[in-house]
């Protein structure tokens, strides 16, 4: 079965532009969920989809948005992009229902650089 | 709301030593635990979870880990290190009903000397 995976692996954008990123699940698993990873601010919770429906959000501002398709495929959008945005960006998705105690699986993460 | 703290920022152990690694959590109600490791460059992988029952939690790479609520401490132990398991460790909570939103502490790197 293949892994969490996660498009691009790297990217290179400037202040202002916008960025899309993507992540495959599992397949079978419903819940993906988005963490931005920087050396400053650690591991934080973005956002978590389940069944196309966010259910959690982190406290981000509204210039990061997320979705998920019915295939659970999931992207996350950054508007406005700032240079505190430059960070590791990954997603981790998850089998089973709303109170899943399944395994977690985290993809590679996708390298955003903003300059 | 949750949070985690790991005070140790780096430890540095000798190959063949044990290892302790600290997590202190802070939730109202029963958490879910977790052990994330993570190599230079890669994602994060599950080493062990806590929901209920036994609170010593066996895991993957030899690891084992020791929920004490009167602590409110979850820390990972490994009697014998390995050159390989030099990485950064997180420890991280979720609110009980699984991962609906993950605190993640901020991490300790762990040091291998042969």
């Amino acid at each position: 079965k293949a892994g969490v995976t996660q498009t691009p692996r790297y990217l290179i954008k400037t202040r202002g532009q916008q960025v899309t990123l993507s992540c495959s699940p599992i397949s079978g698993h419903r819940s993906v969920s988005w963490y931005q990873q920087t050396p400053g601010q650690g591991l934080q919770f973005l956002f978590e989809y389940f069944s196309e429906t966010q259910r959690n959000k982190g406290n981000f501002p509204g210039r990061f948005s997320g979705r998920q398709f019915s295939n659970s495929r999931s992207e996350m959008n950054v508007s406005t992009l700032e240079l505190g945005d430059s960070a590791l960006y990954l997603c981790a998705s998850v089998a089973g229902t709303a109170t899943s105690t399944d395994t977690q699986y985290f993809g590679p993460g996708t390298r955003l650089t903003v300059l | 709301a949750q949070s985690v703290t790991q005070p140790d920022i780096h430890i540095t152990v000798s190959e063949g030593a044990s290892l302790e690694l600290r997590c202190n959590y802070s939730y109202g109600a029963t958490p879910y635990l977790f052990w994330y490791v993570q190599s230079p460059g890669q994602g994060l992988q599950l080493l062990l979870k806590y929901f209920s029952g036994d609170t010593l939690v066996q895991g993957i790479k030899g690891f084992e880990a020791e929920f004490k609520r009167s602590q409110s401490s979850f820390n990972l132990r490994k009697p014998s290190v390995h050159w390989s398991d030099a990485a950064e460790y997180f420890c991280a909570v979720a609110k009980s009903g699984g991962y609906q939103k993950v605190t993640f502490g901020t991490g300790t790197k762990l040091q291998v000397i042969p």
